[in-house]
């Protein structure tokens, strides 16, 4: 059964780089037809994509964090990391990696992709 | 960005009763829909995809309507464990976006 597991720093000062790896455990993140993602969830609030990678070292992020955002790939350790740049308080969160899927379907037709896996989460707060 | 309004923001139930949250999109998203439920500390965990299919493992309690703007959750009979935050998303484009969650609440 595959598993997700977030690791890294909890605490950052403000304009540091947060960093982030999820260990991928029971499968092969080098496989095909999934994405690995990124998402946050400040306290009490709701939730929010940051950006995900797939098995080919693509990428795709959100606007709303512009070039502050790296998602990258270890083949070899079999997991993926987020760096943050340039963090502030509003960065504070829990981040969650988890994994998407999706289901083919021909009528209608399309790729209908979601979040099936999740890591525990991680609390990063930012603070000096 | 595709904005996603739940309504309402909380509610209060009692178990046996039967729920409804609604997801609006901010422009039509065919069936890209997705509903989470989400317990204190704990990571979301997907209930349905595409608007309507259940989730391998999830009670059939749990069902989901709606296309283009407009969709439904429904939790049929509520039970203990249903008592939670609920999330839509769409995954008709990035960015992903989530609704702001439902609370159901015990009465």
């Amino acid at each position: 059964q595959l598993q997700l597991q977030e690791s890294g720093s909890g605490l950052v000062k403000p304009a540091q780089t947060l960093s982030l790896t999820c260990a991928v455990s029971g499968g092969s993140i080098s496989r095909g037809g999934f994405s690995w993602n990124w998402i946050r969830q400040p306290p009490g609030k709701g939730l929010e994509w940051i950006g995900n990678i797939d098995h080919d070292g693509g990428t795709s992020y959100s606007p709303s964090l512009g070039s502050r955002v790296t998602i990258s790939l270890d083949k070899l350790r079999n997991q993926f990391s987020l760096k943050l740049n340039s963090v502030t308080a509003t960065d504070t969160a829990v981040y969650f990696c988890a994994r998407s899927s999706y289901f083919y379907s021909s009528r209608p037709y399309g790729q209908y992709w979601y979040f099936d896996l999740w890591g525990r989460g991680a609390l990063v707060t930012v603070s000096s | 960005d595709i904005q996603m309004t739940q309504s309402p923001p909380s509610l209060s139930a009692s178990v046996g009763d039967r729920v409804t949250i609604t997801c609006r999109a901010s422009q039509s998203i065919g069936n890209y829909l997705n509903w989470y439920q989400q317990t204190p500390g704990k990571a979301p965990k997907l209930l349905l995809y595409s608007a309507s299919r259940l989730q391998s493992g999830v009670p059939s309690t749990f069902s989901g309507s709606g296309s283009e703007t407009d969709f439904t959750l429904t939790i049929n009979s509520l039970q203990l464990e249903d008592f939670a935050t609920y999330f839509c998303q769409q995954s008709y484009g990035t960015p992903y976006t989530f609704g702001q969650g439902t609370k159901v609440e015990m009465k």
